[in-house]
């Protein structure tokens, strides 16, 4: 059975860092697309980030030169380092596996509150 | 990059309704459209994808159309579990993938 769980958030204070992690069963990471995904508070639906199988990695712009998405195949698990965080970073992050341009599998989610 | 463009951005229907939503691109993406419905505090799930193609599991009341820049997610006979929201998402030119506003089916 393929699970997605992530955890790292919480709350912190602007400018300042986060790491969030994404625990991978089922399935092996470094094979597939995994991509990380935000929800703002009532809001809808924004990509963040992407790592492909082989390793090559994309951003949003929002997010471009402060967050880094990387993996560790020897944990089978993925992540979500967050750098010089704002107030409109605030958002339930979730973590998701691509299959076939499909996003088919995503995490339960994990809240960062970007805050003073 | 590609807008994603829903309407309504909400609705007000009953069980048994026949529910249409519409998602527009800003540019020519084939079929490559997906749709997933998110219930409050859940992450989404796929219903619809390449347009038309229902996901394994997902009641045949659902249905996708279209093609190119304009698409259709229709709910034929709406059901008490189907009061959630819905978005549709760009798979052609990507990254950035790209979401619709979404769409929040209410009574």
């Amino acid at each position: 059975e393929v699970q997605l769980v992530e955890s790292g958030g919480g709350l912190i204070q602007p400018g300042g860092s986060l790491r969030l992690s994404c625990a991978a069963s089922g399935f092996t990471v470094s094979n597939n697309y995994m991509i990380w995904v935000r929800q703002a508070p009532g809001k809808g639906l924004e990509w963040v980030s992407l790592i492909y199988a082989g390793g090559e990695v994309d951003y949003a712009d929002s997010v471009k030169g402060r967050f880094t998405i990387s993996r560790d195949n020897s944990k089978n698990t993925v992540y979500l380092e967050m750098n010089s965080l704002r107030v409109e970073d605030t958002a339930v992050y979730y973590c998701a596996r691509i299959v076939t341009a499909i996003i088919m599998y995503w995490g339960q989610g994990t809240l960062v509150t970007v805050s003073s | 990059d590609i807008q994603m463009t829903q309407s309504p951005s909400s609705l007000s229907a009953s069980v048994g309704d026949r529910v249409t939503i519409t998602c527009r691109a800003s540019q020519n993406i084939f079929n490559y459209l997906n749709w997933y419905q998110q219930k409050p505090g859940k992450a989404p799930q796929v219903l619809i994808y390449l347009a038309s193609s229902l996901h394994s599991g997902v009641p045949s009341r659902f249905s996708g159309n279209g093609s190119g820049t304009d698409f259709t997610l229709t709910i034929s006979s709406l059901q008490p579990d189907d009061f959630a929201t819905y978005y549709c998402q760009q798979s052609y030119f990507t990254p950035p993938l790209t979401f619709g506003g979404g769409t929040k089916v209410e009574i």
